[in-house]
């Protein structure tokens, strides 16, 4: 039983537009969700975060946001670059440090230049 | 170093044999994670130490799993008689845990495994 859902594998940009990757969730304990950004042959890199008492939250070119009722969160990419093209995976889990994080399976993202 | 380091990088091992996996959190980081992710999944997570002692080890899928904490830093994992199931790449992370600190866990490269 999969708490934390990415239902698309894969998504093709173009260099320039926007990228949006979806997440949905189970669990309504969840109340801190991340973003990590993952190449070939190395560990996840945290990319952003948000907590539940928030529906959006922006670093330069990412924006996470959170729709709590629908349990779903969203991360938006833009402009997009090449090296953006990675997997991505969202993780939730407890807005408490020390607790397990839950992953989806990931969505690989492909920019085109 | 600055990021939490792992070795060995990679592990080949045969069916029935024990292997050791090691991890170095980031200084100063009080916990510290186990997961691993196997081919086309996400990440599962294994179990956490809080300082040294593991208050979670629920995601431990067999009593061949076991990990240690040493000095609130180093850590090892240790896969006893070793199936081909357990072929994965297996990650550590670490967090800082104050009283104020959010739940962002910074993860090292992994160890990819392959039991043949």
């Amino acid at each position: 039983d999969q708490q934390v859902k990415q239902n698309s594998p894969s998504l093709s940009v173009q260099e320039g537009r926007i990228s949006i990757l979806n997440c949905d969730y189970t669990n309504s304990m969840f109340d801190y969700f991340l973003w990590y950004k993952k190449y070939p042959a190395e560990g996840p890199t945290f990319l952003i975060s948000i907590s539940s008492i928030k529906d959006k939250n922006e670093d330069g070119r990412f924006t996470v946001f959170l729709n709590k009722s629908a349990k779903h969160l969203s991360l938006h990419i833009v402009p997009s670059q090449p090296g953006d093209s990675a997997v991505y995976f969202c993780a939730a889990s407890a807005n408490q440090a020390g607790t397990a994080l839950i992953f989806g399976k990931g969505t690989t993202l492909s920019v085109s230049s | 170093g600055a990021g939490v380091s792992q070795s060995p990088s990679n592990k080949v091992t045969e069916k029935g044999k024990d292997v050791e996996l090691r991890c170095d959190p980031i200084s100063g980081h009080t916990a510290l994670y186990w997961y691993r992710q196997r081919l086309g999944q996400g990440l599962e997570f294994l179990i956490y130490f809080q300082g040294n002692s593991a208050p979670d080890k629920s995601g431990l899928p067999s009593d061949r799993f076991s990990a240690e904490r040493t000095g609130e830093s180093v850590s090892t994992l240790t896969i006893q008689r070793t199936q081909q199931e357990d072929s994965a790449v297996y990650l550590c992370a670490s967090s800082f845990t104050g009283t104020s600190s959010y739940n962002e866990q910074f993860f090292g490269p992994g160890t990819r495994l392959t039991v043949l």
